[in-house]
């Protein structure tokens, strides 16, 4: 079946440190891929996405790069904030499997002033 | 503006009780789908429907009903049958058979037990 993994967290770094959190994936047909920020007690908002392989997903500052030789799409952020510290989900969505997302475990980063 | 609504935010159950949580979009999306939240976990996929008067169980739907009569709604009842239904509740909804296309979600109703 689908599934992704995340790196462990929780993750926390100073503020304007330069961010990486990993993600690969198994997939049983071609997944689109994203990535979702959920900020405490809220629902989760869409972060970027890439739907083939090369792409670049990028918003905020934050990027990700479908990576299908790897089975990765690993956000960076090159200097985080401190209004960055949120709980960070990486999800497939593959067109065989229906309609379903399937999530990583989600990473935990604390960024500290 | 466009989006999806949960109601309540928080939400408490007695033993034996069922409980309704409210979801509704106006993004004229044909999919829905409902998610279950536990601390520190990832989200686990409860029901989704495709289209209205059609619905399918995902991986935990034990203990749960569903309904969609409406495009727009898409409710979800906690049974007295679901053990364990503390937990943080997420809706979701986005134009079905696009696997490019994301889910958007909505704010999410936290259900404790008394």
């Amino acid at each position: 079946g689908d599934s992704v993994t995340q790196m462990e967290g929780p993750v926390t770094l100073s503020e304007e440190a330069f961010l990486t959190i990993n993600c690969t994936y198994t997939a049983t047909g071609y997944p689109s891929l994203f990535w979702y920020v959920q900020y405490p007690g809220e629902g989760l908002q869409l972060l970027l996405k890439a739907t083939k392989a090369d792409d670049k997903g990028s918003n905020k500052g934050f990027e990700a790069t479908y990576r299908k030789e790897t089975t990765s799409f690993h956000l960076e952020k090159g200097s985080v904030q401190v209004s960055d510290s949120a709980v960070y989900f990486c999800a497939l969505r593959v067109y065989s499997s229906g309609s379903r997302l399937t999530f990583g475990e989600g990473t935990q980063l604390t960024v500290n002033p | 503006d466009g989006g999806i609504t949960q109601s309540p935010k928080y939400l408490f159950r007695k033993e034996g009780q069922n409980v309704t949580l409210s979801c509704e979009q106006n993004l004229n999306h044909d999919a829905m789908y409902w998610y279950r939240q536990d601390p520190g976990q990832g989200l686990r996929l409860i029901y989704y429907s495709q289209i209205v008067n059609d619905f399918q169980k995902g991986d935990i739907a034990e203990g749960y009903s569903v309904s969609r009569e409406k495009k727009e709604s898409f409710p979800l009842t906690v049974t007295s049958a679901q053990k364990n239904p503390t937990a943080f509740y997420l809706c979701a909804s986005s134009i079905e058979d696009r696997s490019n296309q994301p889910q958007h979600f909505g704010d999410g109703t936290r259900l404790s037990i008394l």
